[in-house]
């Protein structure tokens, strides 16, 4: 299994700012994924973070609000630009288990709340 | 497009009863479907995986089932017990997208009364 750790656990912040969430992964992965779950809501894939690669992102999220980072194979930082009141949510990062990629592990997460 | 729906009501069980969980899906024919359990302040941790070609996966106290003409999957706790109270993520891969993109259900809350 892998041991991912995300940070920040939660945060606050003031809206217009920035926030870098960071996820260290224990092992080299190819792909890291990054989740955002919205109160009341599933998970929703905002991107797909490669190694060496620009980040692939799904319908409705763009780089401009959410860039991507991926130095290396055990590393990944999402940002949430110029926040506003609905970018609150639990940002997730999760890396697909070895020898099993259809299933996935899970950071414990980041609780963002924008004021 | 893709839809996945789980109950969205609560689901309140007396501890050492069979939980029942639906998953239904639409406008799409998955290949293998997931459970994931989900504790409050922590990220999904999965459970069982099951193949379209699989009618049932079972561990431990855990089964899970996958009629592919109905597009339903149940998953089932036995003997539950107050530890086993959680929500409870269904999955499925996303459709035209790598193996390992999942979409997610909202969850169903399981509370287990001792």
């Amino acid at each position: 299994s892998a041991v991912i750790s995300q940070k920040p656990s939660r945060d606050i912040c003031q809206r217009g700012t920035s926030l870098t969430i960071q996820c260290q992964v224990d092992s080299q992965v190819t792909m890291m994924f990054w989740y955002r779950q919205q109160p009341g809501q599933s998970l929703t894939l905002i991107a797909t973070a490669n190694q060496g690669s620009e980040a692939t992102y799904e319908s409705g999220f763009v780089i401009d609000k959410f860039p991507i980072s991926r130095p290396n194979l055990t590393f990944s930082t999402l940002t949430v630009s110029n926040m506003s009141p609905e970018d609150s949510s639990i940002y997730l990062c999760s890396v697909p288990m070895s020898g099993q990629s259809e299933k996935l592990f899970f950071g414990s997460g980041t609780q963002l709340s924008v004021l | 497009s893709q839809k996945i729906e789980q109950n969205s009501e609560a689901l309140n069980i007396q501890e050492g009863k069979t939980a029942t969980l639906t998953c239904n899906y639409t406008n799409y024919s998955p290949a293998y479907l997931q459970w994931y359990r989900q504790d409050p302040g922590r990220g999904p941790v999965f459970l069982l995986l099951i193949r379209e070609n699989e009618k049932e996966k079972r561990k431990e106290r855990l089964k899970v089932t996958f009629d592919t003409t109905l597009k339903q999957s149940l998953f089932h706790i036995t003997a539950s017990q107050p530890a086993d109270s959680a929500t409870y993520l269904c999955a499925l891969e996303n459709y035209g997208g790598a193996t390992n993109k999942l979409i997610f259900g909202t969850g169903t809350l399981l509370a287990v009364q001792p």
